[in-house]
């Protein structure tokens, strides 16, 4: 079975970077991806990381101004968001693909504030 | 950068029948985008249902289904239950990358 476990919530000031963790038990052969949902608000996929070669594809909309990166030896993912905005404040989730099923990890709040 | 897109909002009378879709400014949603269709309570992270197109989990009741209808990916709900108020959105794969709907939020009155 497959487990997700994130880092905890984060307070930034505007124009700041945040990194988010995301540690994996469990197998899993599928990419890592990354995902936020403000309340009420459409899911957002922000980027992904391989588990075989840990290339990365980010979406055109945080191209730039995130990294995802990994620590294979500790199985743990890590998404990065630099240039922080008030726009950022929202829940970010790990999530992993496996069998047809999205495993989520329990979500991380960023508040973006002065 | 496509855009998928999802009604808002639906109603449907318990015991009804109810179709939500899921479209992509790109074009037709196909088989090769694996649509994903999940169900989202408040609160809570989003639980799939289906997946690539039409594929139930043991855990999703039968009254729910998946399929390819007038170039968008479809879920049909028949027979509403009061559980099933809950917000549904569709994921669509590019390649490797994901784009996901707006959401759907579902009433059932």
């Amino acid at each position: 079975q497959v487990q997700l476990v994130q880092s905890g919530a984060e307070v930034k000031k505007p124009g700041a970077s945040v990194k988010v963790s995301c540690k994996v038990s469990g197998y899993t052969r599928n990419g890592l991806h990354w995902v936020r949902q403000a309340p009420g608000q459409r899911l957002e996929w922000i980027g992904k990381i391989n588990s075989g070669d840990g290339k990365t594809l980010y979406s055109q909309t945080f191209q730039g101004r995130v990294a995802i990166t990994r620590d294979t030896s500790a199985n743990i993912a890590y998404m990065e968001l630099s240039s922080l905005r008030s726009e950022d404040t929202t829940l970010y989730y790990c999530t992993t693909q496996m069998g047809g099923n999205l495993y989520w990890g329990q979500g991380t709040p960023l508040t973006v504030s002065t | 950068q496509a855009v998928v897109t999802q009604e808002p909002s639906l109603t449907v009378s318990p015991g009804g029948t109810v179709t939500l879709t899921c479209g992509s400014s790109s074009g037709a949603v196909t088989s090769g985008h694996w649509p994903y269709w999940f169900q989202q309570k408040s609160g809570q992270a989003p639980r799939t249902l289906i997946y690539d197109v039409s594929n139930r989990h043991p855990w999703t009741p039968a009254r729910f289904s998946g399929s390819l209808l007038g170039g968008k990916a479809a879920l049909t709900l028949s027979g509403a239950q009061p559980e099933d108020e809950a917000v549904y959105h569709c994921l669509v794969s590019y390649g490797d990358a994901w784009v996901f709907g707006g959401g759907t939020k579902l009433t059932v009155l």
